[in-house]
């Protein structure tokens, strides 16, 4: 079984700052994570994902994610916020086996402020 | 362009009728999925399906029914039996078995039902 736990429902960051968001996860096997962005009425769209390769992961729009397997943890970063990355996040993983399931935080509502 | 498109956008219905919701893709995923999102809670499993002629349950299922006839196409319906059927419904869909990147979900833009 695997879980995710996103800390902060709400982060706000000022235009320019530092963007992180938490996550960490639970998984008896190796894991994939991935994040993903969710805009007001859409569907979610993949930043990036970790399968076990490097384990600091570069995405799209300047995310990138670190994988510390003695930490648990999969955070999302980037240098400096932007007024368009004003959204809902979402950091999942899986355990592999055929199901293919994906398990998802609770999301991560980010504020950017002018 | 390849994709996954559900309809209606907007659903509106009343208390004790049946509705079904669609989703169509044209990845040539084999696996679908179709998830319930509330504000707050993240994304909940309700079905999913590997193959054609072939659907699980997943955590919510309760309420709910698919079918998988064809590749392409996994109707979701939200029966009368479902207690707080309002919400937003996601549909997605993964690729091939046995490769890391079979894990990686492309979603639909979803379906927002209000049911008064």
């Amino acid at each position: 079984a695997q879980s995710v736990t996103q800390l902060g429902s709400h982060v706000s960051v000022s235009e320019g700052a530092l963007v992180l968001l938490r996550c960490n996860y639970s998984s008896s096997v190796p894991p994939y994570l991935f994040w993903y962005v969710q805009y007001p009425n859409q569907g979610l769209q993949l930043l990036l994902k970790y399968t076990s390769a490097a384990t600091l992961v570069k995405g799209i729009n300047g995310f990138e994610a670190e994988f510390k397997k003695s930490e648990t943890s999969f955070h999302l970063t980037k240098p400096s916020a932007h007024m368009s990355d004003a959204a809902e996040y979402f950091c999942a993983v899986t355990g592999g086996g055929s199901a293919r399931q994906l398990t998802f935080g609770s999301g991560t509502q980010l504020t950017v402020l002018p | 362009d390849g994709g996954i498109t559900q309809s209606p956008k907007y659903l509106f219905r009343k208390e004790g009728q049946n509705v079904t919701l669609s989703c169509e893709q044209n990845l040539n995923h084999d696996a679908m999925y179709w998830y319930r999102q509330d504000p707050g809670q993240g994304l909940r499993l309700i079905y999913y399906s590997q193959i054609v002629n072939d659907f699980q349950k997943g955590d919510i299922a309760e309420g709910y029914s698919v079918s998988r006839e064809k590749k392409e196409s996994f109707p979701l319906t939200v029966t009368s039996a479902q207690k707080n059927p309002t919400a937003f419904y996601l549909c997605a869909s993964s690729t091939t078995p046995g490769l890391a990147v079979a894990y990686e979900q492309y979603f639909g833009p979803g379906t927002r039902l209000t049911v008064t």
